[in-house]
């Protein structure tokens, strides 16, 4: 299985930070790499796919970057429903791995 | 809109069995590959099934292969999940999820999940 390596674990912002998470893969996925955003009790939602396009309804402060073992999910301006954990997960072979999440906190 | 609502979840003993399912609407479900994601409480996502539009091919990870089995009602838009020999470390929440267009895998939309517990 490809394992997916994020950083960091967590991290503490304020509104209308910069914040900037990474994702390692094991091998190389081209850009077979999606990113989620999960917040409690709830279902994990789709903000970019293979490695940098926007889903449909995703605010543009959310921008992904990467190609091959080395990925980058960068917010820009920080709003208070960004408060959450982020996932990245790859979808080049089955089993679809992720991440283990960057839970963003409020400083 | 898209739609997916998972079912049949609930309190299960070690060694026993249960049958999710997943019904869809708001898109042509025989067009997009489905997969079944779980999370255990506190934990981070796993992957544990996926299965093509036809319904003909079908991949399981190590952790459930030959104690699940994954399959799909095309006529009625209804993707199931069905799960046996369960033991405790399959207690999550199980969500169903549709593929992303294209070769790109899970997954776009998500159902909202239901939790299964395994325990005496």
């Amino acid at each position: 299985d490809i394992q997916m390596t994020q950083s960091p674990s967590s991290l503490s912002a304020s509104e209308g930070d910069r914040v900037t998470i990474t994702c390692r893969a094991s091998q190389n996925i081209v850009n077979y790499l999606n990113w989620y955003q999960q917040k409690p009790g709830k279902a994990p939602k789709l903000l970019i796919y293979v490695a940098s396009s926007l889903q449909s309804g995703v605010p543009p402060r959310f921008s992904g970057s990467g190609s091959g073992t080395d990925f980058t999910l960068t917010i820009s301006g920080l709003q208070a429903g960004d408060f959450a954990t982020y996932y990245c997960q790859q979808s080049y072979s089955f089993p679809w791995t992720f991440g283990q999440g960057t839970k963003v906190e409020i400083k | 809109e898209v739609q997916l609502l998972e079912s049949g979840g609930g309190l299960v003993q070690p060694g026993g069995s249960l049958r999710l399912s997943c019904t869809a609407s708001g898109f042509t479900f025989v067009t997009y590959a489905m997969t079944w994601v779980r999370q255990p409480p506190g934990k981070g996502l796993e992957s544990v099934s996926t299965i093509s539009g036809s319904g003909g091919s079908t991949s399981y990870a190590d952790s459930v292969q030959g104690r699940f089995i994954i399959s799909r009602d095309n006529s009625n838009n209804t993707l199931y999940l069905q799960m046996n020999n369960l033991r405790g470390e399959d207690t999550a929440v199980y969500y169903c999820g549709k593929a992303l267009a294209g070769p790109y895998g899970c997954c776009e939309f998500w159902g909202q999940g239901i939790l299964v517990t395994v325990s005496s």
